[in-house]
């Protein structure tokens, strides 16, 4: 059972090109997030999905695109890349059933991501 | 606005001794608290929870403590051990809200010293 898969695991792109993040779950989840990680900001939700053909907009969405045409993936667009893009990205499911009893969250690995 | 902060950015405790990680929120529609694990070139893993109905919920070595008034918890890890280095998130959500986002702190990264 492999989870939640990010692919690329790193990437480095040079500012102003475009890049996509894919991820992966295949846990039949409802919902799925994508999270930036950067020293001293702790986890920051770039956007979400409650369901296949839906995404909103979390606390940092600017600079970034979102889709989620097959419910178990969800992709990360980043169309002009910028040097304040550089991170490291996490992509997160969780199933609606647990929606009103827990919060819990499964994470992928990651994606460390460098703009030059 | 950082909703959600971890004030401590490390913390270092010998091995067998308590670690007392801490955690303020401001928002007060938050209702579900959440620590998660952090190992390096991992992604966060799901420690403990607790609703705000509850003051304490505790599994095995981790224990939580929420304090409403203040708007503040802890995780407690006792005994700690050296597989606990790494780095804790305090985590919050309001159920209420849809699809229940999380809210995350800073981190603070714990080392055990053997």
């Amino acid at each position: 059972n492999a989870g939640v898969t990010q692919t690329p695991k790193f990437r480095v792109l040079k500012t102003g090109q475009s890049m996509t993040l894919l991820c992966a779950q295949d846990m039949n989840h409802e919902y799925m997030y994508w999270y930036r990680q950067d020293p001293g900001m702790g986890l920051r939700l770039i956007h979400y999905s409650v369901g296949e053909g839906t995404t909103a907009k979390g606390e940092v969405p600017d600079g970034y695109n979102v889709s989620r045409l097959k419910k178990q993936n969800f992709l990360l667009g980043l169309e002009s890349a910028a040097p304040s893009q550089t991170s490291v990205y996490f992509c997160a499911s969780k199933p609606r059933k647990l929606a009103g009893l827990t919060g819990e969250l499964f994470f992928g690995e990651g994606s460390r991501l460098t703009v030059l | 606005d950082q909703q959600v902060k971890q004030n401590s950015p490390s913390l270092s405790v010998q091995e067998g001794r308590i670690s007392i990680l801490n955690c303020d929120y401001t928002n007060s529609m938050f209702d579900y608290f959440l620590w998660y694990k952090k190992y390096p070139a991992e992604g966060p893993t799901f420690l403990i929870s607790i609703s705000s109905i509850k003051d304490k919920n505790e599994d095995g070595r981790f224990t939580v403590f929420l304090n409403k008034s203040a708007k503040h918890l802890s995780l407690h890890i006792v005994p700690s051990q050296p597989g606990d280095s790494a780095v804790y998130f305090c985590a919050a959500s309001a159920r209420n809200q849809g699809a229940q986002k999380l809210v995350f702190g800073q981190g603070t990264r714990l080392t055990i010293n053997p």
